[in-house]
């Protein structure tokens, strides 16, 4: 599986958008990005996912470079619950053990009122 | 639905003593995964069933570890004999499968071993 590299920490303040950034310089040609998020005390909650294209759902959007060698996870409107650690993972999709999540150190995003 | 559903949620115990952990996966979830995190560690996967059957239990640190699926709706995870260094948070996770592998997990069990 392709590595994960993402910042330890990021502060954002409420209201304001968030972007997390996350890269993956050696993602392979069959690896999709995946997000998820950790809120303290809680287990991993799945945020979004894609491949080449700029994706959005109601939780966040997500953008990936052309050449797929990094990602930003955008949150448009923080609020004090997105406080969490943020996860990016690349991973086989549909793919076996290959395509198991691998969770690395993450991001902990704090928001500040 | 409730979603994966874990016991007990806390556990404490001695050093030396069976611990069982509960899961039942979310309906109709081909899929289920444990997963045990730790800080010095991280979340790491432990092994994962498809319809039932063990596929990948590499990630079990030992033999004192096993896992069972006997139904589609339950797993366990045991630990016999317990360890301190098993002191940590386990988390049961299901998938569906097909198109979207988006894993749903639960609430985790916190396991301290005195």
């Amino acid at each position: 599986d392709a590595k994960t590299t993402q910042p330890p920490s990021m502060d954002c303040a409420e209201g304001r958008a968030a972007n997390l950034p996350c890269n993956h310089s050696t993602i392979s040609g069959n690896e999709y990005v995946y997000w998820y998020r950790q809120i303290h005390s809680q287990g991993p909650q799945y945020i979004i996912h894609g491949l080449k294209n700029n994706e959005t759902n109601e939780m966040a959007s997500l953008i990936i470079t052309e050449d797929r060698k990094s990602s930003t996870l955008i949150l448009p409107h923080a609020t004090l619950r997105d406080t969490a650690v943020y996860y990016c993972i690349v991973r086989v999709r549909n793919g076996g053990s290959q395509g198991n999540l691998i969770f690395g150190k993450g991001t902990k995003l704090s928001v500040k009122p | 639905d409730a979603g994966v559903i874990q016991s007990p949620r806390h556990e404490v115990t001695e050093m030396g003593q069976e611990v069982t952990l509960r899961c039942k996966p979310i309906s109709g979830h081909d899929y289920l995964f444990w997963y045990r995190q730790t800080m010095m560690r991280g979340l790491e996967l432990l092994i994962y069933f498809n319809n039932n059957v063990p596929i990948d239990d590499s990630g079990m640190p030992e033999d004192r570890f096993s896992a069972k699926m006997p139904n589609a709706s339950f797993s366990t995870l045991k630990i016999q004999p317990s360890e301190p260094r098993d002191s940590a948070v386990y988390f049961c996770a299901s998938r569906l499968a097909g198109n979207t592998d988006t894993q749903y997990f639960g609430p985790g069990t916190r396991l301290t071993v005195l």
